[in-house]
């Protein structure tokens, strides 16, 4: 099967510009989930989609970033305006179904902000 | 929510030797996965262990699963160069904490 495809691959911008991430997810998958991870650290939960509704976005910073999955099968996730500690690795995933089955992970985007 | 911590945060062994990593966690679980991560890439999901079970075996992967500790464990038997990565555990709600760096030396 196809895996989780993210693009683009590497993004650098300057601060207080606007950034996006796309991710389509594997076929099939109910669950879908964004990651932010800095170096050294590891993934912070941004949002997680359940079809195309939100379960969790407690720790999405909400003033500066969005995210959306419409349809129920790609998700993009916005930064607007982006600040210095934004730069990371920004990771999707995508599971059959919520909580008790296998993640799923892209290769990520890694965001520079400068 | 809660999210499992890993401890060491670094482990630096021999080509050879096992390693052993851990994961707490704070609240009941249904279930616990153990994640690796390569440097520069996505995390690959290595084994889920249900709270009913208390052992699972996949290759030279060992997880054990205390509820009651509310603990597990990943052993890895006779390691290699290519076990060099990051291991992360999550409960259900996918929350990740910081991990372990294994390092195997050749």
């Amino acid at each position: 099967e196809a895996g989780v495809a993210q693009s683009p691959r590497y993004k650098i911008i300057e601060k207080r510009q606007s950034v996006a991430f796309w991710c389509n997810p594997i076929s099939g998958h109910a669950t879908l989930y964004w990651y932010q991870q800095i170096l050294g650290q590891g993934p912070k939960l941004l949002i997680q989609f359940q079809n195309n509704g939100v379960v969790d976005d407690s720790q999405l910073p909400k003033d500066r970033f969005s995210a959306e999955r419409l349809k129920g099968v790609d998700s993009t996730l916005k930064i607007q305006p982006a600040k210095l500690e934004d730069s990371a690795v920004y990771l999707c995933a995508s599971s059959l179904s919520e909580g008790n089955s296998p993640l799923h992970f892209g290769n990520g985007t890694r965001l520079t902000v400068t | 929510s809660q999210q499992g911590e890993e401890d060491p945060q670094a482990l630096s062994i021999q080509e050879g030797e096992n390693a052993t990593m851990n994961c707490s966690y704070k609240t009941s679980i249904n279930n616990l996965q153990w994640y690796r991560q390569n440097s520069g890439r996505g995390l690959v999901h290595l084994i889920l262990i249900r709270s009913n079970e208390r052992e699972k075996h996949s290759g030279r992967l060992r997880v054990t699963l205390d509820t009651s500790k509310k603990s597990s464990s990943l052993l890895i038997t006779a390691s290699r160069a290519a076990d060099t990565a990051s291991y992360f555990c999550a409960t259900e709600d996918m929350r990740f904490g910081a991990g372990t760096r294994l390092t195997v030396k050749p």
